[in-house]
């Protein structure tokens, strides 16, 4: 079974600041790997995924995350933080064979200090 | 294009009282899918639906929980009889057929059993 940890369910940056968000799977095949945001009450959306190819990935606003095989990693990041960035942060995993769904880790909380 | 629309945004029962919400995909999205996701947590699959067809529903909790998706589009999902602990947000969401991990959420509903 596939699983999702997020290390740190808060994260505070200074705006303008790096923001670094971590995420390690475990998955038996290969992964197919996702980061949503949640901005207050709104619904989750997509920033980003890695299916093959590319390990590097790059996301909407300015967002991108590289896929480490060797660490089991896909960790978020971002070179400059900005006050509109703040919100809920999801890693996903899933594969393809089986049942074709999401599994969740269980957020980071990224806020964004002036 | 609207969005995946899910009703009521906010919901406050007694423990032992029913309660039901409703979910309305985006148009021409085939796959339904409904999560639940507890205060601090990711979200976790209850049910997936591949037009009216329930393809996993491993995790819903049949004796309380129900749902159904009638003509393949808009679904409704219940719970009878709501016990405290089923206060969190229950979320929907929707994809196209064949999966490419980009869901596409609701606003979510948010429960809460006194």
């Amino acid at each position: 079974a596939q699983s999702v940890t997020q290390l740190g369910s808060h994260v505070s940056v200074s705006e303008g600041a790096l923001v670094l968000l971590r995420c390690n799977y475990s998955s038996s095949v290969p992964p197919y790997l996702f980061w949503y945001v949640q901005y207050p009450n709104q619904g989750l959306q997509l920033l980003l995924k890695y299916t093959t190819g590319a390990t590097l990935v790059k996301g909407i606003n300015g967002f991108e995350a590289e896929f480490k095989k060797s660490e089991t990693s896909f960790h978020l990041t971002k070179p400059s933080a900005h006050m509109s960035d703040a919100a809920e942060y999801f890693c996903a995993v899933s594969v393809v064979q089986g049942a074709q769904k999401l599994v969740f880790g269980q957020g980071t909380r990224l806020t964004i200090n002036p | 294009e609207a969005g995946v629309v899910q009703s009521p945004r906010y919901k406050i029962i007694e423990k032992k009282q029913p309660v039901a919400f409703w979910c309305n995909p985006i148009s021409g999205h085939n796959t339904l899918y409904w999560y639940l996701q507890n205060l601090g947590q990711g979200p976790e699959l209850l049910i997936r639906y591949e037009n009216e067809e329930a393809v996993d529903d491993s995790q819903l909790p049949k004796d309380r929980f129900s749902a159904e998706r009638l003509k393949g589009v808009d679904s409704t999902l219940k719970i009878q009889p709501a016990e405290l602990g089923d206060s969190a947000v229950y979320l929907c969401a929707s994809s196209v057929t064949g999966f490419s991990g980009e869901l596409f959420f609701g606003e979510g509903s948010r429960l809460t059993v006194l």
